[in-house]
């Protein structure tokens, strides 16, 4: 497609049940970027890629999210074991690469609510 | 590490009005400063940026932003409103030459009233 992709759009999940969250970046973007925003709030830096390794996993909040890239295309997010203050929107992004004037895309967001 | 402050949570503004989004950083280094619009239910959208030149820097639709960097601020106007850019707009920075993330802003919501 011509944009960032993810799914699920919507996922409601009971509390301690792991999901998977993925992302489809623009075809031939180098760097690919994951970000949360929680309810009223702005966005939080979760990790970043580019190719298939990750430079910069500052923003994970705990050893429970983790993430993964493969064929410099398709990026993965697991949450394991979720908890309630998981729930939020999952913003996935890419750019062309890892310059920082490259302009970077959003997708249009994963809302996970945990229960 | 950079900070990025939107002062203004809510501004409620009338349709033709002018509207100001105040937007101001910290950072130890050089940064590029943007601006993203989400539009209600749909995904974050690049406004503006500021990476060189012109500190002035214009959308295609009739906003723009200022970047100072005296006062380390990036404020967003438009002289007029439409009911069309009601949205959440976020004030973002990137360090140069290599950044490699967005830091945002928390957000402010325009409404604009008919």
């Amino acid at each position: 497609g011509a944009g960032v992709s993810q799914s699920p759009s919507n996922k409601v999940t009971e509390k301690g049940k792991d999901v998977e969250l993925r992302c489809d970046p623009i075809s031939g973007h180098t760097a690919l970027y994951w970000y949360r925003q929680r309810l009223g709030q702005g966005l939080e830096f979760l990790i970043y890629f580019q190719g298939n390794s990750a430079p910069d996993k500052s923003g994970l909040p705990s050893d429970r999210f983790s993430a993964e890239r493969t064929g410099e295309s398709v990026s993965t997010l697991t949450i394991q074991r979720t908890q309630q203050e998981d729930s939020a929107v999952y913003l996935c992004a890419s750019s062309p690469g890892a310059g920082s004037g490259n302009t970077i895309y959003f997708g249009e967001g994963s809302w996970l609510t945990v229960v | 590490a950079q900070s990025v402050t939107q002062l203004d949570s809510q501004v409620p503004v009338f349709e033709e009005a002018p509207v100001e989004l105040r937007c101001n950083y910290s950072s130890s280094v050089s940064v590029y400063l943007f601006w993203y619009v989400q539009y209600p239910n749909q995904g974050l959208q690049l406004l503006l940026k500021y990476l060189s030149g012109s500190t002035l820097v214009e959308s295609i639709n009739g906003f723009e932003a200022e970047f100072n960097k005296s006062q380390t601020s990036f404020h967003l106007r438009k002289p007029s409103v439409h009911i069309s850019d009601t949205a959440e707009y976020f004030c973002a920075v990137t360090p140069t030459p290599a950044g490699n993330k967005l830091t945002f802003g928390g957000g402010t919501r325009v409404l604009v009233k008919p």
